[in-house]
């Protein structure tokens, strides 16, 4: 049972362009939403994460977007770069619970 | 600060042997974890440990061991190696409690022939 279901598998946007990736949860203990960026080689890296209490994080380009009633968050990245290919996960994680529940990735392309 | 160090990079191995995958991590985190990528497949949860002593499995154990003995280091045994094992290794690490992200390692890239 899939617990986070992330869309789209694959995303090409242009540079300057806005870029989407959507998350959505089932479990309602879930309190705390990370999202990870990996480039190719690497391990994934902490990019932004945001707690139910709050509707909208902001940390430079990057923005999640949450929407508790209807359980999914969303992550976008304004003004994309070419530097901003990589895969990116969304995760959940919450209550009891000692581990994350991730997303299967978005590989992101971002065409010059 | 390291972080969380994944040694080795990358190991070919015949099918039937055995390798250690070592994590260690200098940030005082209570819990470890060891992950699989493949591709298409995410991020799958092999094994985890909520602290020094203590292991449980993951999604998918089979064909795995580990081992918690000190802290900061969590071993991922294979103690029989298969072509199915073939994939990318991450470790990653946490604070205790619920919400904290992970610091991940890495990676071992692991090819079995």
């Amino acid at each position: 049972q899939q617990q986070v279901k992330q869309s789209p598998q694959s995303l090409i946007v242009q540079k300057g362009g806005i870029s989407i990736i959507n998350c959505a949860y089932e479990n309602t203990a879930f309190d705390y939403f990370p999202w990870y960026q990996q480039f190719p080689g690497k391990g994934p890296a902490l990019l932004i994460a945001i707690r139910p209490d709050v509707s909208e994080k902001k940390e430079g380009r990057f923005t999640i977007s949450f929407n508790k009633s209807a359980k999914q968050f969303s992550l976008h990245i304004m003004d994309s770069q070419p530097g901003d290919s990589a895969t990116y996960f969304c995760a959940a994680r919450g209550g009891s619970n000692y581990k994350l529940t991730f997303g299967k990735g978005t590989l992101l392309t971002v065409n010059p | 600060n390291a972080g969380v160090t994944q040694t080795p990079k990358f190991r070919v191995l015949k099918t039937g042997q055995s390798m250690t995958l070592l994590c260690a991590q200098d940030m005082n985190h209570e819990y470890m974890y060891w992950y699989r990528q493949d591709p298409g497949m995410g991020l799958r949860l092999i094994h985890y440990s909520v602290g020094e002593g203590t292991t449980a499995k993951g999604e998918v154990p089979d064909g795995y061991n580990v081992s918690r003995l000190k802290k900061q280091n969590f071993l991922l045994g294979l103690e029989s190696a298969a072509p199915s094992q073939t994939s990318v290794y991450f470790c990653a690490s946490s604070p205790q409690g619920a919400n904290y992200g992970y610091t991940f390692g890495s990676g071992t890239r692991l090819t079995v022939v």
